[in-house]
């Protein structure tokens, strides 16, 4: 059983196109959290949700919606993509803020 | 800006030695401690978690922290090729935060 699972796995598209990744979680954890790791393998947190609520926003263009419709669900939607969007997005959750456990991530490429 | 820091590496140690990997922290408030494992292409695995000062063992893993000194550490004993990976220190800022550091490359040699 996958315990944390995003789909989808690639995502190539153009530029000024608006795509969506989706997550979910069967951990029962109250976190869930979307990083970005860019193509010097820097991990960077971009929101945290705790029990659907939006905990932390880092700063990201608001062209990034991410969206709880349940604790175990965090989607991310994307609006007017940009070349430097072109990285891996990594889904995660935890309990409170204890470990986090990571999803597979999602290569997205803007062309 | 608070901050993590890690050496980039690689850290390269012959099958059977002991690797050692060492992060700095730059919050002083922070309370929880984190190592991962990445592979390529993969996801960060986490390895082990540590909340207080000193020593955590779990099989060939030893983590280490020393809050007064803003660093934690990770010992991997017996080295094997398989554990040739990136390593990732994360360091809590607030409850939901982590800041992670930017990884340590560890080859083993066979």
């Amino acid at each position: 059983d996958t315990a944390v699972s995003q789909t989808p796995k690639y995502l190539v598209t153009q530029m000024g196109n608006d795509k969506s990744i989706k997550c979910e979680q069967n951990l029962g954890h109250d976190t869930m959290y979307w990083y970005k790791q860019d193509s010097k393998k820097f991990l960077k947190i971009m929101f945290s949700y705790n029990n659907k609520e939006l905990i932390i926003n880092e700063t990201v263009p608001n062209r990034f919606s991410p969206k709880s419709p349940d604790k175990a669900h965090l989607n991310l939607h994307i609006n007017s993509l940009e070349l430097g969007d072109s990285a891996v997005y990594f889904c995660a959750s935890s309990y409170l803020g204890n470990e986090q456990f990571f999803g597979p991530g999602t290569r997205l490429t803007v062309l | 800006q608070k901050e993590v820091e890690q050496n980039s590496g690689p850290l390269s140690v012959p099958e059977g030695a002991i690797a050692s990997l060492n992060c700095t922290y730059s919050d002083r408030v922070s309370q929880s401690f984190f190592w991962y494992r990445q592979y390529s292409g993969k996801s960060p695995e986490l390895i082990m978690s540590i909340y207080s000062n000193g020593d955590k063992e779990d099989g060939r893993f030893t983590a280490q922290l020393n809050k007064a000194s803003q660093y934690v550490s990770l010992l991997i004993r017996d080295s094997q090729p398989s554990d040739s990976a990136t390593y990732l220190c994360a360091v809590n800022e607030g409850t939901y935060k982590y800041i992670f550091g930017t990884g340590t490359r560890l080859k083993v040699l066979a």
